[in-house]
């Protein structure tokens, strides 16, 4: 079937503008993640939902940057007055319910470039 | 709080020999760690991971890890490199809490195989 998809692929902004980043989970998966990757860095957690509600956000570096998951589905991530230190690639992975027993399954990521 | 860190953050061997790749954890509480590899412009993917049990976890593509808690270390290792095997390795540590699996990661070692 058909695995976690991320759109854009790639996102060039400029400094200061508004983005958002769609992550199209596997269906039937309750829980999404999203993930921050920096240039030669690991993955750092942002934020988790089970279902429609956030579960955890603590990995949110400020209140520029908010998600949303309005149906248990799809969940958009969403990033104001970008600054160039945002540049990073964004993962976002489902797994089939919260906690370890649960793969989670990363999608391909979105490139979001500040300039 | 947890963290992750892999010695090494390019390994390079002959195809057919040993690979071995290092990560050492931090954590509080039992941990569980795990393996993911990421080839260009795909996802994560799970290669292996230790909850409780057995210390010697097996996992896909011939990879295999071992849980030494007195090392604080979880190692991976292949014994015969393929080329295929070249892309980048993370390490990753969560804990059983409040029901989301918040992966830490390490900040990757990527492997070369030299043909």
């Amino acid at each position: 079937g058909a695995g976690v998809s991320q759109t854009p692929s790639n996102k060039v902004t400029e400094k200061g503008k508004y983005v958002e980043l769609r992550c199209d989970p596997i269906s039937g998966h309750t829980a999404l993640y999203w993930y921050r990757q920096s240039l030669g860095q690991g993955p750092e957690f942002l934020i988790y939902f089970q279902g429609t509600g956030a579960a955890d956000d603590s990995g949110l570096p400020n209140d520029r940057f908010f998600a949303v998951r309005p149906e248990g589905s799809v969940s958009t991530l969403k990033i104001q007055r970008t600054e160039r230190g945002d540049s990073a690639v964004y993962l976002c992975a489902s797994s089939l319910s919260g906690g370890l027993s649960y793969e989670q399954y990363f999608g391909p990521g979105t490139r979001l470039t500040v300039t | 709080a947890q963290s992750v860190t892999q010695l090494g953050s390019h390994v390079s061997v002959s195809e057919g020999a040993l690979v071995l790749l290092r990560c050492n954890y931090s954590s509080s509480v039992p941990p569980y760690l795990f393996w993911y590899v990421q080839y260009p412009n795909q996802g994560l993917q799970l290669l292996l991971k230790y909850t409780t049990g057995a210390t010697l976890v097996k996992g896909i593509n011939g990879f295999e890890a071992e849980f030494k808690k007195s090392e604080t270390s979880f190692h991976l290792t292949k014994p015969s490199a393929h080329m295929s095997d070249a892309a980048e390795y993370f390490c990753a540590v969560s804990d059983d809490m409040g029901g989301a699996q918040k992966l830490v990661f390490g900040q990757g070692t990527r492997l070369t195989i030299n043909p």
